[in-house]
């Protein structure tokens, strides 16, 4: 059984400042783990993944994350928003049991003051 | 490279009714899997298909089904709609469906309101 938590439905920063948006991961083996992110009317965009190699991983517009194993964790960051940045974040994990049978988190929306 | 179409994008029906969506994947993409995503449950897995055999299915009632052709398009069909089964459904294609580091190129969705 795999299951995720995002901490923080809603998360509101300036822009210029740090993004940090939390996700929390179940896995009974080894996982796979994605962010996407869905702006209105859009279907999701993948900004990165883990899939067991290097623990930091580098993915599309400036946002980065980092596996922690002891933690569960694989918390999503940039270090400056942008107002573009503004939209839901979702954290997904699979295995290779599960395939492509993804569990997603139920989102964080990211709003960016000017 | 064209990506992941999928077709209406808009749609209202009434409960009772059904209704079918259509997924084109990626060139060359063998692997197609669908997903509801609905403000109270968020998204979820509804079925995957591979070389028209479904490999996944989440749990979801009977009335949820699909198929996949030989050129790797896919359909999902749900019968007598209920007022729940509005939603956003997402299409999503893969080069194969074995692994789960495969990455997953999701297409812009089907909007179903059923009134």
């Amino acid at each position: 059984a795999q299951s995720v938590t995002q901490l923080g439905s809603h998360v509101s920063v300036s822009e210029g400042a740090l993004v940090l948006l939390r996700c929390n991961y179940s896995s009974s083996v080894p996982p796979y783990l994605f962010w996407y992110v869905q702006y209105p009317n859009q279907g999701l965009q993948l900004l990165l993944k883990y899939t067991s190699a290097a623990t930091l991983v580098k993915g599309i517009n400036g946002f980065e994350a980092e596996f922690k194993k002891s933690e569960t964790s694989f918390h999503l960051t940039k270090p400056s928003a942008h107002m573009s940045d503004a939209a839901e974040y979702f954290c997904a994990v699979t295995n290779n049991n599960a395939g492509n049978m993804l569990t997603f988190g139920g989102g964080t929306r990211l709003m960016v003051k000017p | 490279k064209a990506g992941v179409t999928q077709t209406p994008r808009y749609l209202i029906k009434t409960r009772g009714q059904q209704v079918t969506l259509s997924c084109s994947p990626i060139s060359g993409h063998r692997s197609v899997s669908w997903y509801q995503q609905t403000p109270g449950q968020g998204l979820q897995f509804l079925f995957e298909y591979f070389s028209e055999t479904q490999r996944n299915k989440g749990n979801f009632p009977g009335r949820f089904s699909g198929r996949q052709f030989s050129n790797s398009r896919s359909e999902m069909n749900v019968s007598t709609l209920e007022l729940g089964d509005s939603a956003l459904y997402l299409c999503a294609s893969s080069l194969d469906g074995g692994s789960g580091a495969n990455v997953l190129t999701f297409g812009a969705g089907s909007r179903l309101t059923v009134l």
